[in-house]
């Protein structure tokens, strides 16, 4: 069976701090495809990254930065001095059987000034 | 790049009258389009798979001539909810595409937010 798990619900940081927020993944696929999403208040949901399977560099853009280990099915996501528009839904997302995208039940962010 | 659309952005009906959703890719054309729907607090949920020029592919439980999907060009699919009722109140997501296999990125509409009274 293919799964995704955020075991965060719900995570409150004051601003400037450092969050990261987990995600881990079941597959038996050998190439597969991870996601990233933010959904802020608005309810669009934004892309944020994708990475497949045999990609396991850690990837940084600007304050955002994700770290993929195989080894313990994770791609968690970190967000560095975070800032109150940082505050969403975000959601962990894997590609499975017949080009579904299964979700994670979401982490939802909220940063305090 | 990437952009979906999504009209219209609300709506509220009455019970047992019908609304269509349209759901557009603004700069690229998308073969494949996805119909979500997503309750308050929880994750999304996949209700079909519409598929340019053939039928649409709807998950398990989701009442296929109830929601009604057509996918008529490729930067147009379009969500019917027929016979509305209050428990079809919901937040509507759509997503495409941007290449032609299935494992490419989906990009998402803005969502529609759908009141039955």
């Amino acid at each position: 069976a293919q799964k995704v798990t955020q075991a965060q619900t719900e995570i409150s940081v004051v601003e400037k701090e450092d969050v990261t927020l987990d995600c881990v993944y079941e597959t038996r696929d050998t190439t597969y495809y991870l996601f990233w999403y933010k959904q802020p208040p608005s309810g669009e949901l934004v892309f944020l990254i994708r990475r497949n399977s045999f990609d396991e560099q850690n990837e940084i853009s600007g304050r955002y930065s994700w770290n993929f280990q195989k080894s313990t099915s994770s791609f968690n996501f970190t967000i560095t001095a975070s800032q109150v528009v940082d505050s969403a839904v975000y959601f962990c997302a894997l590609y499975g059987e017949g080009g579904k995208l299964i979700f994670g039940q979401g982490t939802e962010l909220s940063v305090k000034p | 790049g990437a952009v979906v659309s999504q009209h219209p952005s609300w709506v509220i009906c009455k019970s047992g009258t019908s609304v269509k959703i349209e759901c557009r890719s603004l700069d690229f054309q998308a073969t494949t389009m996805f119909w979500y729907r997503q309750f308050p607090k929880q994750s999304l949920m996949l209700m079909a798979t519409s598929n340019e020029g053939s039928k649409a592919t709807y998950e398990q439980g989701v009442e296929k001539d109830k929601f009604l999907i057509n996918h008529a060009s490729l930067t147009l699919s379009t969500l019917t909810v027929t016979s509305a009722h209050p428990e079809d109140s919901s937040f509507y997501i759509c997503s495409a595409n941007t290449g032609t296999s299935h494992t490419d990125t989906q990009y998402f509409g803005p969502g529609t937010r759908l009141t039955v009274l």
